[in-house]
C-alpha cells in the first residue's frame, strides 16, 4: 500500500525560531494534508493542498504540493510555545476513500 | 455542543467483555470515519460511511463491529478484543465523501485487560 516518510521524528527548537519538516511518498498524491494533535486530542487540520506546485499559508505556518506530486513541506516561523504537539502530513491518491497518514513530527520548543 | 464529540474518553475493558465507542456530529457532515491511533504507527483506517452506508472495510477484525443509524451518529461496538487493540480511537467526519479535511474527536483512550 502507499506509505508516507515524515521526517523528522522529533525535535527541539528553540522559542523563535524557525521549523521544517517534510513528507515523502512512493507514490503520486492528489491531496496532501497537514495536521496537528496535541496531547489528549485528536487531530486538527491545519493546511491543505490540493495543486502540485501549490504554496499556502495559514499564519505562522506555510506548506507546499511539491511538484512532484510525491512530497509535501511545512514550515513554522517564528515558533512559540503552543506550537508543541505532533504534526503528522496527510495524502490522498486515487482508488480509495483512504488518507495515508505520516508517522507524525513531534516538536518541543524550549522557552 | 459543535464539532465531533466522541464518549468515552478512556475505557478500561476486558478481552471477555462487550462495549461501545460512541461520536457524535452536529456539523451536517455527510462522511463518517473511525481511525486507530497506536503508538509509533501511522493512523490507520478501519471504517468509512458515507450517508449511513458503509463505504470502506479496511480488513477490520470482526470483533470490531460499526454501526451508524443516521448521519450524526457512528458507533464501534467491541467484543472479545485483544491487548493488542489498546489504543486511541478516533472518529472523524467530513462533509462528504472525497473531502479530506476531517474534523476529528478528541478520541477514545481505549486499554484491553
Amino acid at each position: 500500500g502507499q506509505q508516507l516518510n515524515q521526517s523528522p521524528q522529533s525535535m527541539f527548537i528553540q522559542e523563535g525560531e524557525d521549523v521544517s519538516m517534510n513528507c515523502t511518498s512512493s507514490s503520486i498524491f492528489n491531496t496532501w494534508l497537514w495536521y496537528k494533535q496535541d496531547p489528549g486530542e485528536g487531530p486538527v487540520l491545519l493546511i491543505a493542498l490540493y495543486k502540485a506546485g501549490e504554496l499556502t499559508s495559514n499564519g505562522r505556518l506555510t506548506a507546499q504540493f511539491g511538484i512532484t506530486r510525491k512530497d509535501s513541506f511545512l514550515n513554522i516561523s517564528a515558533s512559540i510555545p503552543s506550537d508543541v504537539g505532533i504534526y503528522f502530513c496527510a495524502g490522498h491518491g486515487a482508488g480509495s476513500y483512504q488518507l495515508t497518514f505520516g508517522k507524525g513530527t513531534k516538536l518541543s520548543v524550549i522557552p | 455542543e459543535t464539532g465531533v464529540t466522541q464518549t468515552p474518553r478512556h475505557l478500561v475493558m476486558g478481552m471477555t467483555n462487550k462495549k461501545s465507542l460512541k461520536c457524535e456530529q452536529h456539523l451536517g457532515h455527510n462522511a463518517m470515519y473511525w481511525y486507530k491511533q497506536s503508538a509509533k504507527k501511522p493512523l490507520e483506517l478501519m471504517f468509512v460511511y458515507s450517508l449511513e452506508e458503509r463505504v470502506e472495510n479496511n480488513s477490520v477484525p470482526s470483533r470490531f463491529s460499526p454501526e451508524c443509524p443516521n448521519s450524526s451518529h457512528l458507533f464501534l461496538h467491541l467484543h472479545t478484543l485483544q491487548p493488542e487493540d489498546s489504543a486511541l480511537y478516533l472518529c472523524a467526519s467530513t462533509g462528504q465523501l472525497g473531502n479530506y479535511g476531517y474534523t476529528f474527536g478528541s478520541g477514545t483512550r481505549l486499554t484491553v485487560v
